[in-house]
């Protein structure tokens, strides 16, 4: 069964640093979604993408983060320059359109040091 | 913003009885969903509801849209000890326009004694 798969399964990184989450997300789905789940709190949506451009974003998307589509299977979050706060889950999931169910990957766990 | 309210926050069951959980928001969604989410994965879909008033089953899963649409239940029948996990509501408001985002229940996080 097809599935979205995100790399890498644990990050760990200074607080300040760079990091970029990966994402593969279902082949034949063109909808594609970041959402974070801080530790024991429920799943907050940031950003949704479709069509090389970012449809939807919350509050909590601000300036220091950005997704991309670099080729045709990769999706990636990219969190500029990391705080403590940012330490979390990282969910990646894609769907056919936009109504239809939204498919998860397993998630990063991002450790800001 | 949105909020779902979901209840109860957790559960402990012997193995074998029923369990009922239910989340209400303040806003109608055309979409309700129910995830369960395992330690360090990510959810899973379980039940997905498009039309107020549906009752829909999936094995030892039904759900219902309520008739306003801004509620939902999930009933889990004779649980088994691998039913164990958080499990998640999401609405989403998904309509020509409308937000295609999920937003969230809380979670209720079930223990199942065998």
């Amino acid at each position: 069964e097809p599935e979205v798969t995100q790399t890498p399964s644990h990050q760990v990184t200074q607080m300040g640093q760079e990091v970029i989450l990966r994402c593969v997300p279902i082949s034949n789905h063109l909808y594609f979604y970041w959402y974070r789940q801080i530790l024991g709190q429920k799943v907050e949506f940031l950003v949704s993408f479709y069509n090389n451009e970012i449809s939807e974003k919350s509050e909590i998307f601000d300036d220091q983060f950005s997704v991309e589509r670099p080729d045709g299977s990769n999706f990636t979050l990219k969190i500029r320059s990391t705080k403590l706060e940012d330490s979390a889950m990282y969910f990646c999931a894609s769907a056919r359109d936009r109504k239809n169910i939204q498919y998860f990957g397993a998630g990063t766990r991002l450790s800001v040091l | 913003g949105q909020q779902l309210n979901q209840s109860p926050q957790s559960m402990f069951i012997q193995e074998g009885e029923d369990v009922s959980m239910n989340c209400t928001s303040s806003s109608i969604f055309n979409t309700w969903l129910w995830y369960k989410q395992d330690p360090g994965e990510g959810p899973v879909l379980l039940i997905a509801l498009y039309k107020a008033g549906e009752l829909t089953s999936n094995g030892r899963l039904t759900a219902q849209f309520g008739i306003t649409r801004k509620d939902s239940f999930l009933n889990i029948s004779a649980s088994i000890p691998s039913d164990v996990g958080i499990y998640f509501c999401a609405g989403q408001l998904g309509t020509q326009g409308g937000s295609e985002k999920l937003v969230f229940g809380k979670g209720m996080k079930l223990t199942v004694n065998p």
